[in-house]
This record gives structure tokens, C-alpha cells and sequence, in this order.
């Protein structure tokens, strides 16, 4: 069955560097999203991206934060300069069009990037 | 605010039990609904979609009622396996997915 596939499955960065997480989401889907979970926390949406653009966000979001699909394989959230906040797991998900009414389509979501900010 | 609630849990039960977890959702235009499943420290897996008129998958039940904005997961016969934390989560149209904070279920030997 395919996969979302994240990487790195961890990653320990110094507070005001920069870090991007890399997903490779299910081959022919075409929405894709972050989700991040704080430990002991609920899973929190960030992001959608849809034909090359941010079709949604939330103000966790903010302009430390951004998202690219460079080369129609990889899709990557980057943060700028992180903060100790920032420490969580990442989940990329993907599916093939969005969830509407009874014809929904679930996201999948890979394993998850865990990041820890020192 | 859109909100998911579910049971605090944890649940302890042991195995061959049934057990039930609830949920509500305070967004009324919600149209979508899902039970997850989160080992700990892993990714969210999709366990199933709900339906209006309920559904069933094997020893797995959800039930929605709308006017109650209440969802329901039923586990009967429950495994080890089973162990997991169980998420309620919603969706808007094309609004992405809304998350409850889950419910953590231990079946016992």
C-alpha cells in the first residue's frame, strides 16, 4: 500500500536555527498538509497545499513558516528561526481531493518528523 | 472555535470486553467524520470514515447522530492490539481536519 514517507524520523536543532522537513506524499494526491502534535497535546493543522499554492492556514502558521513543493516529489515546511515552542512532531498527510460531504477521502498521514529545539 | 471533545479516559479493559468511546463536535456544519487510531508516538491512522446511518467493520462500530452533534465508536470483543489512543476527528467541507485530543484505551490480559 503507499506511504507518505517523512524525513527525518528525528531532528535536534539549536533555537533560532533553520529546519526543513521533507515529505514525499502518495504519488498521484494532490492535496497535501502539516499537522503538528506537542506531546500530550492534540494534533493541530498548519497548513494545505493544493496546484502549487497554500490553499489554507491556521495562525499557528505565522511568517516563520513556509512550504514548498520543489520538484513534484517533495513537498517541505521550513522553519525560519525556531523557538523552543516549536518542538513537536510533524505529521505531512495527503489525499486525493478534499474531504467533502458523504464522498469523503481521507488523509493519510506519514510517521511523523520529531523535532527538538535545544 | 471548532471543537472536538472526547471521553478523557484512559479506559482499562480487559481483553474480550466491549467498550465505547464518545465524542462531540460543536461545529454544526460539520459533514465529515472519522475515527483515528494513535499508537503512542506514531502517526494517526485512519480506523474508519462514519456515515449518517452508521457503519460497522468487523468488531468496530460508529454511530453519528447529528442533531446530537455526537459521534460514537463501539469496540466489542477487544484485543491487546486494541491498545492505542483513539481520535475523533471532524471536517468542514474543504476545511482541513479538526482533531480531538483522543482517548487512550489499555486491554488488559
Amino acid at each position: 500500500e503507499p506511504e507518505v514517507t517523512q524525513t527525518p524520523s528525528h531532528q535536534v536543532t539549536q533555537m533560532g536555527q533553520e529546519v526543513i522537513l521533507r515529505c514525499v506524499p502518495i504519488s498521484n494526491h494532490l492535496y497535501f498538509y502539516w499537522y503538528r502534535q506537542i506531546l500530550g497535546q492534540k494534533v493541530e493543522f498548519l497548513v494545505s497545499f493544493y496546484n502549487n499554492e497554500i490553499s489554507e492556514k491556521s495562525e499557528i502558521f505565522d511568517d516563520q513558516f513556509s512550504v514548498e513543493r520543489p520538484d513534484g516529489s517533495n513537498f517541505t515546511l521550513k522553519i525560519r528561526s525556531t523557538k523552543l515552542e516549536d518542538s513537536a512532531m510533524y505529521f505531512c498527510a495527503s489525499s486525493v481531493s478534499r474531504t467533502t460531504g458523504t464522498g469523503n477521502q481521507p488523509q493519510h498521514f506519514g510517521d511523523g518528523t520529531r523535532l527538538s529545539i535545544l | 472555535r471548532k471543537e472536538v471533545e472526547q471521553d478523557p479516559g484512559p479506559f482499562n479493559v480487559p481483553e474480550g470486553a466491549t467498550v465505547a468511546f464518545n465524542c462531540t463536535y460543536s461545529n454544526s456544519a460539520s459533514q465529515s467524520f472519522f475515527w483515528y487510531r494513535q499508537d503512542c508516538r506514531k502517526e494517526p491512522k485512519l480506523l474508519m470514515s462514519v456515515y449518517s446511518s452508521g457503519n460497522e467493520d468487523g468488531r468496530f462500530t460508529a454511530q453519528l447522530n447529528r442533531a446530537s452533534q455526537y459521534i460514537s465508536l463501539l469496540i466489542r470483543d477487544s484485543k491487546l492490539s486494541d491498545s492505542a489512543t483513539y481520535l475523533c476527528v471532524v471536517k468542514e467541507g474543504n476545511t482541513p481536519l479538526v482533531f480531538g485530543k483522543g482517548t487512550r484505551l489499555s486491554v488488559i490480559a
